[in-house]
């Protein structure tokens, strides 16, 4: 069965600081997408990335990178130097083909707050 | 631009009424999905849509009902809502592959009295 984690259901960290967002998936499926989401206060969800499953390396936007590792099933999210802004709810999300075409298995969600 | 809308972005109503809630996508996507979203649960899925007057059932569509008529729109329906159906609901849209992104609305925050 398909199964988003993200553990850590709420972090602080003064602004400037890295923080890392973890999310650990499972899935019986060799072929599959995962995302990550964020949702500021406003409430929409705003799309960050998409990875596949066989694209392993890692990547890096601005501030923003993504570890992807397939050992330990995790796809793991960092801001460097964080601001204010970065202030949201951060969801993971996995879609695969024993979810169907049809959705996104999401994650119970991180609530990051950066305090200036 | 991308673009979802939802027709209100806070709503009140009593127990027992009949509620809509409005969807708009303006990207010709097939697929559309309403999800609910409760601290701690994340988002779940309530129905989908993968084109006109087609539907399927999600994982919590009890007390739920939808309704595609066009394309661009997508209705959810509560029949006569209860208390714990208050919540925030969302709506997406998605092109027919499985693997594209989900384009979200901003959301709809429904307090049921």
């Amino acid at each position: 069965a398909q199964k988003v984690t993200q553990a850590q259901t709420e972090i602080s960290v003064v602004e400037k600081e890295d923080v890392t967002l973890d999310c650990v998936y499972e899935t019986r499926d060799t072929t599959y997408y995962l995302f990550w989401y964020k949702q500021p206060p406003s409430g929409e969800l705003v799309f960050l990335i998409r990875r596949n499953s066989f694209d392993e390396q890692n990547e890096i936007s601005g501030r923003y990178s993504w570890n992807f590792q397939k050992s330990t099933s995790s796809f793991n999210f960092t801001i460097t130097a964080s601001q204010v802004v970065d202030s949201a709810v951060y969801f993971c999300a996995l879609s695969d083909p024993q979810t169907g075409a049809n959705n996104l298995f999401f994650g119970t969600g991180t609530r990051l707050t950066v305090i200036p | 631009d991308v673009k979802v809308t939802q027709s209100s972005r806070y709503l009140v109503k009593r127990t027992g009424e009949k509620v809509f809630l409005e969807c708009v996508q303006d990207m010709d996507h097939e697929n559309m999905f309403w999800y609910r979203q409760d601290p701690g649960l994340g988002l779940r899925l309530i129905y989908f849509s993968y084109d006109v007057k087609m539907k399927e059932k999600g994982d919590i569509p009890e007390g739920y009902s939808v309704s595609r008529e066009k394309k661009e729109r997508f209705s959810l329906i509560l029949e006569s809502a209860s208390t714990n159906q208050t919540s925030m609901y969302l709506c997406a849209s998605r092109p027919p592959d499985w693997e594209s992104t989900q384009y979200f609305g901003p959301g709809t925050r429904l307090t049921v009295l």
